[in-house]
């Protein structure tokens, strides 16, 4: 079975331009998570879905900063318009109803905004 | 509030020797805890999860967890480490309940070494 798929593996960027980071989490899975990695401040949750419904979306760092999952299999974040400090790791991972505990990651995407 | 901590941000162990990875945790209720693993340049994976039951899990790879009400620990432990352990080791606890789904929340990671 495919794992979670996102794309691209990895973006360069202006300051200021748009970067929309897509996910394709495991079939059969109904939650969904977007995380962000850097050195300075760990690993952080953005948001998570439940069922394609936005459930918990407190990590957001501020408004330039969006998701959406408009179908079970497929979601989006998007970050407009990008900074340097928006410079990270960002990854999505999945849980199957069956075991709503275990969350199946994503290879991330490297997103770097110069 | 659910939160974890890893005390340690890197680990050190020669290859054959045992190799524990430290973690405690605050909870309210009862505590359902997690270690994933990161190797570089990859997410992270599932290795083991306490939800309930003996106080020593078993997980993949060889690495198994000890759990611990009264010392309100999570260490995560390996017989005997292989240079291919080494990665970034992350504990993690159910929580906090926000309306539905399962949040965790991931400690600050340790990494393990381990040298020949």
């Amino acid at each position: 079975d495919a794992g979670v798929i996102q794309s691209p593996r990895h973006e360069v960027t202006e300051m200021g331009q748009e970067v929309t980071l897509r996910c394709k989490p495991i079939s059969g899975h109904n939650s969904l998570f977007w995380y962000r990695q850097t050195m300075m401040r760990g690993l952080e949750l953005l948001i998570y879905f439940n069922n394609n419904v936005p459930i918990d979306d407190s990590g957001m760092p501020e408004d330039r900063f969006s998701a959406k999952m408009p179908n079970a299999s497929f979601s989006t974040l998007k970050i407009q318009p990008s900074e340097p400090r928006d410079s990270a790791v960002y990854f999505c991972a999945s849980s199957p109803p069956t075991d709503t505990d275990t969350q199946y990651f994503g290879p991330g995407t490297r997103l770097t905004v110069l | 509030a659910q939160s974890v901590a890893q005390p340690e941000d890197q680990v050190n162990v020669a290859e054959g020797n045992p190799l524990t990875v430290k973690c405690t945790y605050s909870v309210s209720g009862n505590p359902y805890l997690f270690w994933y693993v990161q190797y570089p340049n990859r997410g992270l994976q599932f290795l083991l999860k306490y939800i309930t039951g003996d106080n020593l899990v078993k997980g993949s790879y060889g690495f198994e967890a000890e759990f611990n009400k009264s010392q309100t620990s999570f260490h995560l432990k390996k017989p005997s480490a292989l240079v291919s352990d080494s990665a970034l080791y992350f504990c993690a606890v159910r929580g906090p309940f926000t309306g539905g789904g399962n949040k965790l929340t991931f400690g600050t990671g340790t990494q393990l070494k381990v040298e020949l």
